[in-house]
Protein backbone atom coordinates (compact mmCIF):
# COMPACT_ATOMS: atom_id res chain seq x y z
CA UNK A 1 0.00 0.00 0.00
CA UNK A 2 1.08 3.72 -0.58
CA UNK A 3 1.96 5.85 2.02
CA UNK A 4 0.11 8.45 0.50
CA UNK A 5 -3.05 8.08 -1.32
CA UNK A 6 -4.78 10.26 -4.08
CA UNK A 7 -7.26 9.80 -6.64
CA UNK A 8 -6.05 10.60 -9.49
CA UNK A 9 -8.83 11.89 -11.42
CA UNK A 10 -9.23 13.54 -13.34
CA UNK A 11 -11.93 15.91 -12.14
CA UNK A 12 -14.05 17.79 -14.46
CA UNK A 13 -15.90 20.72 -12.90
CA UNK A 14 -17.84 24.00 -14.50
CA UNK A 15 -16.80 27.14 -12.89
CA UNK A 16 -18.31 27.86 -9.73
CA UNK A 17 -18.85 24.32 -8.52
CA UNK A 18 -18.27 23.06 -5.48
CA UNK A 19 -15.15 20.01 -5.43
CA UNK A 20 -13.79 18.11 -2.62
CA UNK A 21 -10.88 15.81 -2.82
CA UNK A 22 -9.37 13.39 -1.15
CA UNK A 23 -6.07 11.74 0.57
CA UNK A 24 -5.30 8.73 2.60
CA UNK A 25 -2.09 8.01 4.48
CA UNK A 26 -0.96 4.82 5.85
CA UNK A 27 1.29 5.82 8.58
CA UNK A 28 -0.53 7.02 12.01
CA UNK A 29 2.74 8.33 12.90
CA UNK A 30 2.34 11.11 10.46
CA UNK A 31 2.95 14.30 12.24
CA UNK A 32 2.28 17.38 9.46
CA UNK A 33 -0.69 17.85 6.46
CA UNK A 34 -0.08 19.68 3.56
CA UNK A 35 -1.71 20.65 0.09
CA UNK A 36 0.21 21.96 -2.81
CA UNK A 37 -0.75 22.50 -5.82
CA UNK A 38 1.18 22.12 -8.89
CA UNK A 39 0.70 23.86 -12.50
CA UNK A 40 1.45 21.60 -15.54
CA UNK A 41 4.82 21.74 -16.09
CA UNK A 42 5.64 23.63 -13.49
CA UNK A 43 7.10 23.67 -9.89
CA UNK A 44 4.69 22.41 -7.00
CA UNK A 45 3.68 25.29 -4.40
CA UNK A 46 2.03 25.18 -0.78
CA UNK A 47 -1.77 25.88 -1.44
CA UNK A 48 -2.25 25.40 2.62
CA UNK A 49 -1.34 23.45 6.01
CA UNK A 50 -3.98 21.27 7.20
CA UNK A 51 -4.06 21.99 11.00
CA UNK A 52 -5.80 19.51 13.08
CA UNK A 53 -8.91 21.28 14.07
CA UNK A 54 -9.31 22.14 10.45
CA UNK A 55 -8.69 25.54 8.28
CA UNK A 56 -10.00 27.83 6.01
CA UNK A 57 -8.54 30.05 3.54
CA UNK A 58 -10.62 32.01 1.05
CA UNK A 59 -12.49 29.30 -0.84
CA UNK A 60 -10.46 26.79 0.16
CA UNK A 61 -11.06 24.41 3.49
CA UNK A 62 -8.70 21.50 4.56
CA UNK A 63 -9.75 18.89 6.96
CA UNK A 64 -7.83 16.35 8.85
CA UNK A 65 -9.34 12.87 10.02
CA UNK A 66 -6.38 11.41 12.21
CA UNK A 67 -9.32 8.88 13.39
CA UNK A 68 -9.23 7.61 9.32
CA UNK A 69 -6.17 8.64 8.50
CA UNK A 70 -7.29 11.06 5.79
CA UNK A 71 -7.23 14.96 4.77
CA UNK A 72 -9.52 16.27 2.25
CA UNK A 73 -9.54 19.51 0.40
CA UNK A 74 -12.86 21.33 -0.33
CA UNK A 75 -12.78 24.08 -3.12
CA UNK A 76 -16.16 26.28 -3.54
CA UNK A 77 -16.77 28.56 -5.95
CA UNK A 78 -14.69 27.57 -8.61
CA UNK A 79 -12.40 29.24 -10.66
CA UNK A 80 -10.76 28.38 -14.29
CA UNK A 81 -7.35 29.40 -12.56
CA UNK A 82 -8.05 26.64 -9.87
CA UNK A 83 -7.24 24.10 -12.75
CA UNK A 84 -4.42 22.64 -11.57
CA UNK A 85 -3.31 19.19 -9.68
CA UNK A 86 -3.62 19.23 -6.16
CA UNK A 87 -1.19 17.07 -4.20
CA UNK A 88 -1.18 15.68 -0.31
CA UNK A 89 1.79 15.94 1.52
CA UNK A 90 2.14 14.06 4.38
CA UNK A 91 5.12 14.71 7.14
CA UNK A 92 6.43 11.64 9.46
CA UNK A 93 10.49 12.21 9.30
CA UNK A 94 10.14 13.64 5.59
CA UNK A 95 8.01 14.62 2.78
CA UNK A 96 5.43 12.23 1.37
CA UNK A 97 4.11 13.40 -2.14
CA UNK A 98 0.71 11.99 -3.01
CA UNK A 99 0.42 11.27 -6.63
CA UNK A 100 -1.53 14.08 -7.28
CA UNK A 101 -5.46 14.74 -8.34
CA UNK A 102 -6.03 16.24 -11.60
CA UNK A 103 -8.70 19.30 -11.56
CA UNK A 104 -10.00 20.95 -14.58
CA UNK A 105 -12.53 23.81 -14.17
CA UNK A 106 -14.79 24.96 -17.31
CA UNK A 107 -16.42 27.58 -18.23
CA UNK B 1 15.75 36.83 -3.80
CA UNK B 2 15.92 34.41 -6.43
CA UNK B 3 14.59 31.36 -4.65
CA UNK B 4 15.56 28.07 -5.63
CA UNK B 5 17.39 27.69 -8.62
CA UNK B 6 18.37 24.98 -11.20
CA UNK B 7 20.03 24.27 -13.98
CA UNK B 8 20.22 22.83 -16.28
CA UNK B 9 16.63 23.21 -17.31
CA UNK B 10 16.67 20.66 -19.65
CA UNK B 11 19.47 17.78 -20.46
CA UNK B 12 20.01 14.60 -22.06
CA UNK B 13 22.54 12.23 -21.70
CA UNK B 14 23.19 8.66 -23.18
CA UNK B 15 23.21 5.68 -20.62
CA UNK B 16 26.22 5.43 -18.69
CA UNK B 17 27.23 9.04 -18.76
CA UNK B 18 27.50 10.92 -15.55
CA UNK B 19 26.71 14.80 -14.96
CA UNK B 20 25.41 16.99 -11.59
CA UNK B 21 22.15 18.60 -11.64
CA UNK B 22 23.05 22.27 -9.41
CA UNK B 23 20.84 23.58 -6.98
CA UNK B 24 21.17 26.43 -5.18
CA UNK B 25 18.92 28.53 -2.58
CA UNK B 26 19.37 32.29 -0.93
CA UNK B 27 16.80 32.62 1.61
CA UNK B 28 19.36 30.71 4.34
CA UNK B 29 17.56 27.71 5.12
CA UNK B 30 18.96 24.69 6.82
CA UNK B 31 16.47 21.94 4.61
CA UNK B 32 17.28 21.16 1.84
CA UNK B 33 16.48 18.06 -0.45
CA UNK B 34 16.01 16.40 -4.36
CA UNK B 35 12.73 15.22 -5.90
CA UNK B 36 12.23 13.20 -8.82
CA UNK B 37 9.21 13.15 -10.40
CA UNK B 38 6.89 10.55 -12.45
CA UNK B 39 3.94 10.02 -14.39
CA UNK B 40 1.54 8.69 -11.91
CA UNK B 41 3.83 8.47 -9.27
CA UNK B 42 4.02 11.71 -7.47
CA UNK B 43 7.57 13.45 -6.62
CA UNK B 44 9.49 10.89 -4.99
CA UNK B 45 12.46 12.02 -2.11
CA UNK B 46 15.82 11.11 -3.22
CA UNK B 47 18.37 12.43 -0.54
CA UNK B 48 17.86 15.29 1.70
CA UNK B 49 20.38 17.55 3.93
CA UNK B 50 19.28 19.06 7.42
CA UNK B 51 22.52 21.66 6.99
CA UNK B 52 25.77 21.82 5.57
CA UNK B 53 28.00 18.50 5.99
CA UNK B 54 24.98 16.62 6.72
CA UNK B 55 22.82 14.38 4.26
CA UNK B 56 20.83 11.66 4.19
CA UNK B 57 19.08 8.76 2.16
CA UNK B 58 15.40 9.25 1.14
CA UNK B 59 13.03 6.69 -0.78
CA UNK B 60 15.11 6.27 -4.01
CA UNK B 61 18.76 7.11 -3.51
CA UNK B 62 20.10 4.61 -5.46
CA UNK B 63 22.26 5.40 -8.56
CA UNK B 64 22.57 9.32 -7.03
CA UNK B 65 25.07 10.97 -4.76
CA UNK B 66 25.25 14.58 -2.82
CA UNK B 67 27.03 16.40 -1.14
CA UNK B 68 26.35 19.53 0.89
CA UNK B 69 29.67 22.11 1.52
CA UNK B 70 28.11 25.02 1.67
CA UNK B 71 24.29 26.37 3.14
CA UNK B 72 23.29 27.37 -0.48
CA UNK B 73 24.26 24.74 -2.95
CA UNK B 74 23.14 21.12 -2.81
CA UNK B 75 24.11 19.14 -6.15
CA UNK B 76 22.94 16.19 -7.10
CA UNK B 77 25.37 13.88 -9.22
CA UNK B 78 23.82 11.03 -11.23
CA UNK B 79 27.08 8.25 -11.52
CA UNK B 80 26.31 6.26 -14.90
CA UNK B 81 22.99 7.46 -15.96
CA UNK B 82 20.55 4.83 -16.79
CA UNK B 83 17.07 5.15 -18.79
CA UNK B 84 15.08 4.97 -15.75
CA UNK B 85 16.49 8.11 -14.40
CA UNK B 86 14.55 9.61 -17.57
CA UNK B 87 12.38 12.11 -14.76
CA UNK B 88 12.10 15.44 -13.74
CA UNK B 89 13.73 16.55 -11.10
CA UNK B 90 13.41 19.02 -8.28
CA UNK B 91 14.95 20.39 -5.39
CA UNK B 92 13.55 21.93 -2.87
CA UNK B 93 14.46 24.22 0.55
CA UNK B 94 12.63 25.14 3.67
CA UNK B 95 13.58 26.46 7.00
CA UNK B 96 13.62 23.04 8.66
CA UNK B 97 11.09 19.86 8.30
CA UNK B 98 8.48 19.70 10.26
CA UNK B 99 5.21 21.50 11.33
CA UNK B 100 3.96 24.18 8.62
CA UNK B 101 7.41 24.97 7.41
CA UNK B 102 6.99 25.48 3.36
CA UNK B 103 9.03 23.99 1.29
CA UNK B 104 9.97 26.45 -1.48
CA UNK B 105 11.00 24.21 -4.84
CA UNK B 106 13.15 24.91 -8.16
CA UNK B 107 11.65 24.97 -11.86
CA UNK B 108 13.23 21.59 -12.11
CA UNK B 109 14.90 19.46 -14.40
CA UNK B 110 13.50 17.83 -17.06
CA UNK B 111 16.38 15.01 -17.54
CA UNK B 112 16.38 12.25 -20.47
CA UNK B 113 18.29 9.36 -20.84
CA UNK B 114 19.19 7.43 -24.25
Amino acid sequence: RKEVEQDPGPFNVPEGATVAFNCTYSNSASQSFFWYRQDCRKEPKLLMSVYSSGNEDGRFTAQLNRASQYISLLIRDSKLSDSATYLCVVIINDMRFGAGTRLTVKP
Amino acid sequence: NAGVTQTPKFQVLKTGQSMTLQCAQDMNHEYMSWYRQDPGMGLRLIHYSVGAGITDQGEVPNGYNVSRSTTEDFPLRLLSAAPSQTSVYFCASSYSIGSYNEQFFGPGTRLTVL
